[in-house]
């Protein structure tokens, strides 16, 4: 079946410091791929989103590149805010079968100013 | 996109009563689907309720437990009873973007939450 791994948090960092978090997949087709970001109280909000190998997602200064040879999509940003400070949750759907995409158990992110 | 409101946002009850979330899209939507949130962990999906049809329930969740009723493209509501201190979670509603103009396929919009503490 399918399944999402993320680093574990949290993530302390101060601001403009370099963020990565890690995300690879296991699925058994060519998934979609997403990051969704949930800030406190709020419900998820997608980030960014890639549909095939090689494909960058970008928004928000975040962006993620879809590796199929190593089956990760990593989340990076290069100078981060206070106001990033969130849960990012990674995610996979299958686009030839349900809508209903595989998350990661999310990765806190906390940015110091 | 898709704007989706639950209600209650929060609330806190006593054990053994139940609660009932809503959930509305400002579009019409096929599929809906609810999720809990437990602190600290991942989205679970608990079912998936398409208009005019029972839900479809994933392994561990049940239907005497959390009732769905579905019954229109733009609204939802999902039931938890006999609610245990275990029941404390965040309860999410979301719709698939499929069909709706302007937006990625594949993609997913989650309402606010709505936040169950359990006594």
């Amino acid at each position: 079946g399918n399944s999402v791994t993320q680093m574990e948090g949290p993530v302390t960092l101060s601001e403009e410091a370099f963020l990565t978090i890690n995300c690879t997949y296991t699925a058994t087709g060519y998934p979609s791929l997403f990051w969704y970001v949930q800030y406190p109280g709020e419900g998820l909000q997608l980030l960014l989103k890639a549909t095939k190998a090689d494909d960058k997602g970008s928004n928000k200064g975040f962006e993620a590149t879809y590796r199929k040879e190593t089956t990760s999509f990593h989340l990076e940003k290069g100078s981060v805010q206070v106001s990033d400070s969130a849960v990012y949750f990674c995610a996979l759907s299958d686009p030839g079968g349900s809508y209903i995409p595989t998350f990661g158990r999310g990765t806190s992110l906390i940015v110091h100013p | 996109s898709a704007v989706i409101s639950q209600k209650p946002s929060r609330d806190i009850c006593q054990r053994g009563t139940s609660l009932t979330i809503q959930c509305q899209v400002d579009s019409q939507v096929t599929m809906m689907f609810w999720y809990r949130q437990q602190p600290g962990q991942s989205l679970t999906l608990i079912a998936t309720a398409n208009q005019g049809s029972e839900a479809t329930y994933e392994s561990g969740f049940v239907i005497d437990k959390f009732p769905i009723s579905r019954p229109n493209l733009t609204f939802s509501t999902l039931t938890v009873s006999n609610m245990s201190p275990e029941d404390s979670s965040i309860y999410l509603c979301s719709v698939e973007a499929g069909g709706l103009a302007g937006v990625g396929y594949n993609e997913q919009f989650f309402g606010p939450g709505t936040r169950l503490t359990v006594l």
